[in-house]
């Protein structure tokens, strides 16, 4: 139980265009789902917490008009990354909670990002 | 917000021995404790956490301890295998946002 999918796995993109990333738990309703970066050899950083039916909360740097999240139902968040550069390219993790546990969370697959 | 250091960056040991991995954190807020495997381009998994009721906790050949005084909790791998190999990150969370702040990552290296 409690699996997260995100789709596509990887995707390549041009410099200026949108990209939509999507995080699904298949077993389970999240209540909160978190989406993370990470560029290679470094740690994950928290982009945003995302709640269902709500507006997502931004950390401190992240642009929230760049990185759109949308968590439109207990199952389905999104992620599009508007006018993509090449310093945007880095893999894409998200994760959520099942409400149940009060801590654990389960990691989506990644997306791989490339910007040319 | 929290910061959670990590060390060391990177650990080579032989096979069958032990390795440690140590982390800090900053907020004493924080109450659960968790680590993760990741192997390259793959998700992070959780192998072990700890919440600040327990001091320890142990699973096979893995365990973890936590001073909540000192605000520090340890990575334990006994009888290490090349499996092991892969990077490790700590973590750090709350209950009041459940947010995970992670470590900077520790490379291990177990040599045949």
């Amino acid at each position: 139980g409690a699996v997260v999918s995100q789709h596509p796995s990887r995707v390549i993109c041009k410099s200026g265009t949108s990209v939509k990333i999507e995080c699904r738990s298949l077993d389970f309703q999240a209540t909160t789902m978190f989406w993370y970066r990470q560029f290679p050899k470094q740690s994950l950083m928290l982009m945003a917490t995302s709640n269902e039916g709500s507006k997502a909360t931004y950390e401190q740097g992240v642009e929230k008009d760049k990185f759109l999240i949308n968590h439109a139902s207990l199952t389905l968040s999104t992620l599009t990354v508007t006018s993509a550069h090449p310093e945007d390219s880095s893999f894409y993790i998200c994760s959520a909670r099942t409400g149940q546990g009060p801590y654990e969370q389960y990691f989506g697959p990644g997306t791989r990002l490339t910007v040319t | 917000g929290e910061n959670v250091e990590q060390h060391p960056s990177t650990l080579s040991v032989q096979e069958g021995d032990s390795a440690v991995i140590k982390c800090t954190y900053s907020d004493s807020a924080s109450n659960y404790f968790p680590w993760y495997k990741q192997e390259l381009g793959k998700r992070p998994q959780l192998i072990i956490d700890i919440r600040s009721n327990v001091g320890e906790k142990k699973d096979q050949r893995i365990a973890v301890t936590l001073n909540k005084t000192a605000k520090h909790f340890s990575l334990h791998i006994t009888e290490t295998q090349p499996e092991d190999s892969a990077v490790y990150f700590c973590a750090a969370s709350k209950t009041n946002d459940y947010k995970l702040s992670f470590g900077a990552g520790t490379t291990v290296t177990v040599r045949a």
